[in-house]
């Protein structure tokens, strides 16, 4: 069955510093991989995939992501975290030749200090 | 444009009533999906619709909960006999179809069940 991991609760940083939020998944074909952020009391919102191609993917906000599949990981990055990013982090995934459902972490919230 | 919308935002009801929860997905968007947001569970798939076939009802929790999408756009998610249980916040989303499969969500609508 699939499944996504997110090993931690919450990451905490200090703003400027760099900020890595954990995910790994499992799979028995090829993965699509998703990473969505929802802010208080505010929807999910799409920030960056991973399909094909380039194991680097960058998105929205100065986000990026690392797709490494002897790892079976898509670890979330950012250079410098800032304030405003202190949010809850969801990394999904689906199969290229599944529906279109996606398969949830339980979150990691991220806690940026100033 | 319009995002995909909600309602009711919030919905308080006693234990043992029926509810139903409405989702208007973007318009062109013709996969709409239900997923179930429970405190410190994550995200839930509950049920797939896309265009015209059969939709994957494989998420739904119990025979108490049903969903209808009609004329392939407005969708009702419907609880019969609620319990304490079902109280969660209640997502939908809204994707074009493949190959972006990218989810659109909405705000939500927060159920209570006393």
């Amino acid at each position: 069955a699939q499944s996504v991991a997110q090993p931690e609760d919450q990451v905490n940083v200090a703003e400027g510093n760099p900020l890595t939020v954990k995910c790994t998944y499992s799979v028995s074909g090829n993965p699509y991989l998703f990473w969505y952020v929802q802010y208080p009391n505010r929807g999910l919102q799409f920030l960056l995939k991973y399909i094909t191609g380039d194991n680097l993917v960058k998105g929205s906000y100065g986000f990026e992501a690392e797709f490494n599949k002897s790892q079976t990981s898509f670890h979330l990055k950012k250079p410098s975290a800032l304030v405003s990013d202190s949010a809850l982090y969801f990394c999904a995934v689906t199969l290229s030749y599944n529906t279109d459902k996606l398969i949830f972490g339980t979150g990691t919230r991220l806690q940026v200090f100033p | 444009g319009a995002g995909v919308s909600q309602s009711p935002s919030n919905k308080v009801t006693e234990k043992g009533k029926d509810v139903e929860l409405r989702c208007d997905p973007i318009s062109g968007h013709t996969a709409l999906y239900w997923y179930r947001q429970s405190l410190g569970q994550g995200l839930e798939f509950l049920i797939y619709f896309q265009g015209n076939s059969a939709p994957d009802k494989s998420g739904l929790p119990s025979d108490r909960f049903s969903a209808e999408r009609t004329g392939g756009s407005v969708s009702t998610l419907t609880i019969q006999r609620t319990q304490q249980e079902d109280s969660a916040v209640y997502l939908c989303a809204s994707s074009t179809p493949s190959p972006t499969r990218e989810q659109y969500f909405g705000p939500g609508t927060r159920l209570t069940v006393t």
